[in-house]
């Protein structure tokens, strides 16, 4: 059974920058599968902000890609979630999943637990 | 952008069968996948590929997808299957990519 468990910091000040770290465990991220990241806003849906290859290969949200990296760190398993510049309007539960499927049609089928983040000085 | 509406809130008695809807342009011509969000929780793939569950899925949970609609359908409602629901499709025709729906609140009666 695939585990991700999201880590980093609950509280970010408005314009630094937002860290996340996944971890994957009782799977290799070395694989033909994309990482990827969803948040959620307050009582709101769910936005997609990016996904992430083995290669390193990424592909973002237009809405938030100019301020958004994603990249990968193989020999530890894990791929990370950096958001710069961030407002009021970046406080959610940030999820990391994996994403499964056949080209074109893809969906994430494990998620961790999320972990909320709060912009606030 | 590709755009998906679903209705805010469904109500249902316990027993009888829930559908959330899903619209979107010949959403017919993509697959749709479906995710169960209960309370506090993190999104649970429910049905995929419009039509097909994960393990550990009960056979009540049950997807369709034709024209301008995909339907997520839930017999025999329980307490249990109270929560919101996504669609979700993958946009190929955009840069966008992936794609969800607003989510459907599922309220047991």
């Amino acid at each position: 059974q695939v585990q991700l468990q999201e880590s980093g910091p609950g509280l970010v000040k408005p314009s630094e920058t937002l860290s996340l770290t996944c971890s994957v465990s009782r799977y290799s991220i070395n694989t033909h599968h994309y990482w990827g990241w969803i948040r959620q806003s307050p009582g709101k849906g769910l936005e997609w902000i990016g996904s992430i290859y083995q290669s390193g290969y990424t592909n973002y949200n237009p809405s938030l890609k100019s301020r958004v990296t994603i990249s990968i760190d193989t020999s530890n398993n894990h791929f990370s979630l950096r958001v710069n510049s961030v407002t009021a309007a970046d406080t959610a539960v940030y999820y990391c999943a994996r994403r499964s499927g056949y080209d074109p049609d893809y969906y994430f089928d494990y998620w961790g637990q999320g972990t909320l983040v709060t912009v606030s000085s | 952008s590709y755009v998906l509406t679903q209705p805010p809130s469904v109500s249902v008695a316990p027993g009888q069968t829930a559908r959330i809807s899903c619209g979107g342009n010949s959403i017919g011509s993509k697959s749709v996948h479906w995710y169960q969000q209960r309370p506090g929780q993190a999104p649970v793939l429910v049905v995929y590929d419009d039509s097909d569950r994960p393990s550990g899925i009960p056979e009540r949970f049950s997807g369709s997808n034709s024209g301008n609609t995909a339907t997520l359908t839930i017999s025999w409602v329980e307490a249990a299957d109270e929560a919101d629901y996504y669609c979700q499709v993958w946009d190929s025709s955009s840069d966008h990519y992936v794609v969800f729906g607003g989510g459907t609140k599922l309220t047991v009666l």
